[in-house]
């Protein structure tokens, strides 16, 4: 099945600056990646997402890249502020109303 | 209305009973999943529900039992849990088909805390 690994567990980066959070993913089938934010006691809400078709997607300070031959896709925060500390996960899946497989979490942390 | 709706949201029970976890969407979404968080890990996921019918079962013990009695309802029972089954559990919904299918809408979540 599919395993989604996620690179580096902790981050902490000085506001204002970039944060920078890797995915690989091991099926090749899988067509869809999202990228979650969930805040200390909330519910995981989705930021960015990007599917199989396109290579590079923004949203304001947000980016997501994805590289399909080598299967792995990152997520950019630029000009980053405290709002943005939370635990990240990045998911990949194939298909709808399929597996939805979680990354192991980046806990990002803006140092002011 | 575009939330997930989820009841309670904490429960304590004991090992020895029986319990009900609830979630309700009204977004038409054709597709419902139950996750399960452990403290400081990702979202696990238990099942998923196309159009009503159990697509998904991640090999998940029967003393947790899904239930999906409309389009719009999810629940899963409890029964004779473990205490590691102590966690949040989200659910969440998604479009069925078309291009929103995969992007999922969580609920706020149930604690569940077993003694």
């Amino acid at each position: 099945g599919e395993n989604v690994e996620q690179h580096p567990s902790t981050l902490s980066v000085q506001e204002g600056d970039s944060a920078v959070i890797k995915c690989t993913y091991s099926d090749s089938a899988s067509n869809y990646f999202p990228w979650y934010k969930q805040e200390l006691g909330k519910r995981p809400q989705l930021i960015i997402d990007i599917r199989s078709n396109v290579g590079e997607k923004k949203d304001q300070r947000i980016a997501v890249t994805l590289n399909k031959t080598a299967k792995h896709f990152s997520l950019h925060i630029t000009e980053t502020q405290p709002e943005d500390s939370a635990v990240y996960f990045c998911a990949a899946s194939k298909g709808s109303a399929s597996k939805i497989i979680f990354g192991s979490g980046t806990r990002l942390s803006i140092r002011p | 209305d575009t939330e997930v709706t989820q009841t309670p949201k904490h429960l304590v029970m004991g090992m020895t009973n029986k319990k009900s976890l609830k979630c309700e969407q009204h977004m038409g979404h054709r597709a419902m999943y139950w996750y399960k968080q452990k403290a400081k890990k990702p979202p696990e996921l238990m099942f998923v529900y196309s159009y009503e019918k159990l697509s998904i079962n991640e090999s998940v013990p029967s003393r947790f039992s899904p239930e999906c009695p409309n389009s719009s309802l999810l629940n899963l029972h409890l029964h004779a849990l473990q205490p590691e089954d102590s966690a949040l559990y989200l659910c969440a919904s998604s479009q069925a088909a078309g291009s929103g299918a995969n992007v999922l809408t969580f609920g706020a979540g149930s604690r569940l805390t077993v003694l």
